[in-house]
């Protein structure tokens, strides 16, 4: 069975610092990585889809990196603010689901921003 | 206004009633799919489609249909509901023309679903 495990599950911060969580996932023939972000009472949106080892992306305060050989990606947020409060879900695509697009989610960073 | 949209948003059902929850998106999307999303769990699909007439099973189809008769429809059917189907359902759909294509989904707002 393929997992992806996400830490911390649960993250609060002051307004202003930075912070960073993880996405673990199995190394083997890795396909790609999708990070989303879910607000409380909307729907996820997506943030970064990467898939080359070593990618590095931004939006914003908020980039990510992948490290396909180790298996991990980091989310970076600079200078946390409250409205980057949500749910952060990442989402692997392992080989054998290539051609059919089967996202495995983990389940989620919630990150809490206090003003 | 780019969009997936899902209705109802909330239903509460009983045991048994045939219900189907509806899935509609703008964007030309061929790929579309269902979510299902439970404490503690992460998102976990339920059946997805490649294109029109191109449906398949997911991690956990069992107790729900679909169909894909048009592109931007992709409705979800509960035959039967049952209490173990109480949860929140996503429909997503991307850009998915093959192997190779790794687009980032575009999600409905979701239907909170209780069978009692």
């Amino acid at each position: 069975i393929l997992n992806v495990e996400q830490s911390p599950q649960s993250l609060h911060v002051q307004e202003g610092d930075s912070t960073n969580f993880t996405c673990s996932f199995p190394s083997s023939n890795f396909y790609a990585l999708h990070w989303y972000r879910w607000e409380t009472a909307k729907s996820p949106e997506a943030l970064f889809v990467m898939t080359l080892n070593g990618d590095e992306k931004k939006k914003g305060r908020i980039s990510a990196t992948l490290n396909t050989k180790e298996g991990y990606s980091y989310l970076y947020i600079k200078g946390s603010q409250p409205e980057d409060s949500a749910t952060y879900l990442c989402a692997f695509f392992p080989p054998a689901g290539g051609a059919t697009n089967k996202l495995i989610f983990g389940t989620g960073t919630l990150l809490a921003v206090q003003p | 206004e780019a969009q997936v949209t899902q209705n109802p948003r909330y239903l509460i059902t009983v045991t048994g009633k045939k219900l189907t929850v509806t899935c509609s998106q703008n964007m030309n999307h061929e790929y579309m799919s269902w979510y299902r999303q439970d404490p503690g769990l992460g998102l976990r699909q339920i059946y997805y489609s490649m294109n029109v007439e191109v449906t398949d099973k997911g991690d956990v189809p069992e107790g729900y249909k679909v169909s894909r008769k048009e592109k931007r429809n992709f409705p979800l059917i509960l035959e039967s509901p049952s209490p173990n189907q109480t949860s929140l359902y996503f429909c997503a759909s991307s850009t998915r023309t093959g192997q190779g294509n790794t687009g980032e989904l575009f999600f409905g707002e979701g239907s909170r679903l209780t069978v009692l």
